[in-house]
């Protein structure tokens, strides 16, 4: 069975400073790995995802993650944070194939400070 | 236009009624889900349909009945509402070649 472990519940930064968000998985093989992102009392929003291309992936809004199977990680960063990032964030993975069940982590928590 | 979109967007209701949530997807995509995220905002799929059939279905009471009239729209009815099944459920889907979901903006469901 496949699972994602999110390290930290809550991350604060200030604005401007670098933001990183870890997303561990345990997978037989390598999954697809995705960021979502929950903006208060609104639905998921795609950030990025990796199926298997580039280990380097670019989403919207300035973050990046990046596959690392060795370490069996998919952190997400943004190099400057900006008050408009307050959010949560899941990291999520689901098996490759055609069944395409989520399988999300307990999401972390980003406050931005002034 | 809203992509996927659910109704109502708030329900209180009393323990023992039955309960239903409608969504709905103008995206043309073939599978769609509902997940239920708890006070503790965790999230967990419950129901998976791919052209009008269950593909996914975790361990849920079977008091939860998803259905799905067609490929645009998966309902989920919820009969002998408990405390515990206060949450938020989300609605969701994706294109099978695709492999991203997008999600509605969520049903916050209250049982008193």
């Amino acid at each position: 069975a496949q699972s994602v472990t999110q390290l930290g519940s809550h991350v604060s930064v200030s604005e401007g400073a670098l933001v990183l968000l870890r997303c561990n998985y345990s997978s037989s093989v390598p999954p697809y790995l995705f960021w979502y992102v929950q903006y208060p009392n609104q639905g998921l929003q795609l950030l990025l995802k990796y199926t298997s291309a580039a280990t380097l992936v670019k989403g919207i809004n300035g973050f990046e993650a990046e596959f690392k199977k060795s370490e069996t990680s998919f952190h997400l960063t943004k190099p400057s944070a900006h008050m408009s990032d307050a959010a949560e964030y899941f990291c999520a993975v689901s098996p490759r194939g055609s069944n395409y069940k989520l399988t999300f982590g307990k999401g972390t928590l980003l406050t931005v400070n002034p | 236009d809203t992509a996927v979109s659910q109704t109502p967007k708030y329900l209180v209701t009393q323990m023992g009624n039955d309960k239903s949530i409608k969504c709905e997807q103008n995206l043309g995509h073939d599978t769609m889900y509902w997940y239920k995220q708890d006070s503790k905002k965790f999230l967990k799929i419950m129901f998976s349909y791919n052209n009008k059939e269950l593909i996914i279905n975790e361990t849920v009471p079977n008091r939860f009945s998803p259905k799905s009239p067609d490929k645009a729209h998966l309902n989920l009815h919820i009969n002998s509402l408990e405390l515990g099944d206060s949450a938020v459920y989300f609605c969701a889907s994706s294109q099978e070649a695709a492999n991203i979901q997008y999600f509605g903006a969520g049903t916050r469901l209250s049982v008193l």
